[in-house]
C-alpha cells in the first residue's frame, strides 16, 4: 500500500531556530500532499495545501511567512518552522493522497517541542 | 469552524460488546466521510469510508452508517476488542478531492 515517510519524528529546539520537517512518499508520486497540526485532544487542524512546483495554499490563521512549504518534487515536501517560539510546539502531520478519496495516507507524525 | 463534530470524548466499552463511535457535520457540500484510528504520537490510520451515495458500508467488524438528512454518522464496531482502544477521528471530504476536515476524536477504551 501507499506509505508516507515523515521525518524527524521528534525534535526538540531552541527559541529563534528554524527546524525542516520532511514528507515523502515512498512508492508513489503525489502532486498534493496536506500539513496538519494537531494540539493536545484536538482535531488535526488543515495548516496548508503543498503543490508541487507552485506554491502552497495556507488555510486562514496560518501564517505563511512562520511555516514555509516547499514541495520541490513529486516525493516530497517540507515544512520549516521559523524562529520556533514555544506556541509552536505541537505534533505536525503530513498527507498525500493516492487516487480514490480513500486513499489518504499520513505520516507518523512530528512532535516539536521549542524551549 | 469545526465543520465536523465528535462530540463525546471518550467512551468505554467492555470487551466483546458493541461500540458506536458518532459524528456530525455541518457542511452539506461534504459528500465522503472516513474513519481513522490513532494512537499517540503516531500519523492516523485509515479504517473505513462511506460514500454520500450509501446509507452503510460495512468491513469486518466495522460498519459505517450515514443518515445525509441528519447530517450524521456512527461507526460500529462489533465485538469490540482491547486492541481497538485508541483515538478514532471521523473526517470528511468532497469529491473534488479536497483536504480532509477533521472531527477532535473519541477516545475508546474497550475493556477486558
Amino acid at each position: 500500500g501507499a506509505v508516507v515517510s515523515q521525518h524527524p519524528s521528534r525534535v526538540i529546539c531552541k527559541s529563534g531556530t528554524s527546524v525542516k520537517i520532511e514528507c515523502r512518499s515512498l512508492d508513489f508520486q503525489a502532486t498534493t500532499m496536506f500539513w496538519y497540526r494537531q494540539f493536545p485532544k484536538q482535531s488535526l487542524m488543515l495548516m496548508a495545501t503543498s503543490n508541487e512546483g507552485s506554491k502552497a495554499t495556507y488555510e486562514q490563521g496560518v501564517e505563511k511567512d512562520k511555516f514555509l512549504i516547499n514541495h520541490a518534487s513529486l516525493t516530497l515536501s517540507t515544512l520549516t518552522v521559523t524562529s520556533a517560539h514555544p506556541e509552536d510546539s505541537s505534533f505536525y502531520i503530513c498527507s498525500a493522497r493516492r487516487g480514490r478519496l480513500d486513499g489518504y495516507t499520513f505520516g507518523s507524525g512530528t512532535r516539536l517541542t521549542v524551549v | 469552524d469545526q465543520q465536523v463534530k465528535q462530540n463525546s470524548p471518550s467512551l468505554s466499552v467492555q470487551e466483546g460488546r458493541i461500540s458506536i463511535l458518532n459524528c456530525d457535520y455541518t457542511n452539506s457540500m461534504f459528500d465522503y466521510f472516513l474513519w481513522y484510528k490513532k494512537y499517540p504520537a503516531e500519523g492516523p490510520t485509515f479504517l473505513i469510508s462511506i460514500s454520500s451515495i450509501k446509507d452503510k458500508n460495512e468491513d469486518g467488524r466495522f460498519t459505517v452508517f450515514l443518515n445525509k438528512s441528519a447530517k450524521h454518522l456512527s461507526l460500529h464496531i462489533v465485538p469490540s476488542q482491547p486492541g481497538d482502544s485508541a483515538v478514532y477521528f471521523c473526517a470528511a471530504t468532497s469529491n473534488s478531492g479536497y483536504a480532509l476536515n477533521f472531527g477532535k476524536g473519541t477516545s475508546l477504551l474497550v475493556t477486558p
